[in-house]
């Protein structure tokens, strides 16, 4: 059971290149989130899912899109990566029933030049 | 809305000694209450959560916190703190019967133990 798996875990960008960040969880949850970790302010929720085919804006969501195409997978992609993006990315998930306590992957270090 | 507030942004303990995070909350329905633990290069662990029932809480690694709904106050403790426990913490507040269990962070805090 590997849990909440992240690809990449480290990933350099120039601004205004693109890429697709990759969650993959085998727990069978329903629920999947993709927080940013910035110095200083916490996590904050960039966009989640409650289900299969289904993804909603959270505190932070602009610059970002999502996909959530199959259960296990969660995928957060950058169009035109800008600088104020650099950034850890956590993804998450939780059961629907026990949505309380959510499951976190080791994370991507993100760096926009 | 709900807020976290967690009071030192870094703490400094020697081994052996008491520790003590500080957390508070504000949150206009009964709130979920949560401590992660992120140890370098890690994701975030849960260390212990307070949904209902009993208000002080144990959790893995031998913290505890207590809930105290009057002092809107979730502060995680450990009797003698252990080089291991080295970390962020972050405190965390869920809103009961959001649709989606959307958690609110604190800014974390950098524990330090000396030995």
């Amino acid at each position: 059971n590997a849990g909440v798996t992240q690809t990449p875990k480290f990933r350099v960008l120039k601004t205004g290149q693109s890429m697709t960040l990759l969650c993959a969880q085998d727990m069978n949850h329903e629920y999947m989130y993709w927080y940013r970790q910035d110095p200083g302010m916490g996590l904050r929720l960039i966009h989640y899912s409650v289900g299969e085919g289904t993804t909603a804006k959270g505190e932070v969501p602009d610059g970002y899109n999502v996909s959530r195409l199959k259960k296990q997978n969660f995928l957060l992609g950058l169009e035109s990566a800008a600088p104020s993006q650099t950034s850890v990315y956590f993804c998450a998930s939780s059961y629907e029933r026990r949505r309380d306590t959510q499951y976190f992957g080791p994370g991507t270090r993100l760096t926009v030049l | 809305a709900q807020s976290v507030t967690q009071l030192g942004s870094h703490v400094s303990v020697s081994e052996g000694a008491l520790v003590l995070l500080r957390c508070n909350y504000s949150s206009s329905v009964p709130p979920y209450l949560f401590w992660y633990v992120q140890y370098p290069n890690q994701g975030l662990q849960l260390l212990l959560k307070y949904t209902t029932g009993a208000t002080l809480v144990k959790g893995i690694n031998g913290f505890e916190a207590e809930f105290k709904k009057s002092e809107t106050s979730f502060h995680l403790t450990k009797p003698s703190a252990h080089m291991s426990d080295a970390a962020e913490y972050f405190c965390a507040v869920s809103r009961y019967g959001t649709s989606y269990g959307k958690l609110t962070f604190g800014q974390g805090t950098i524990l330090t133990v000396h030995p």
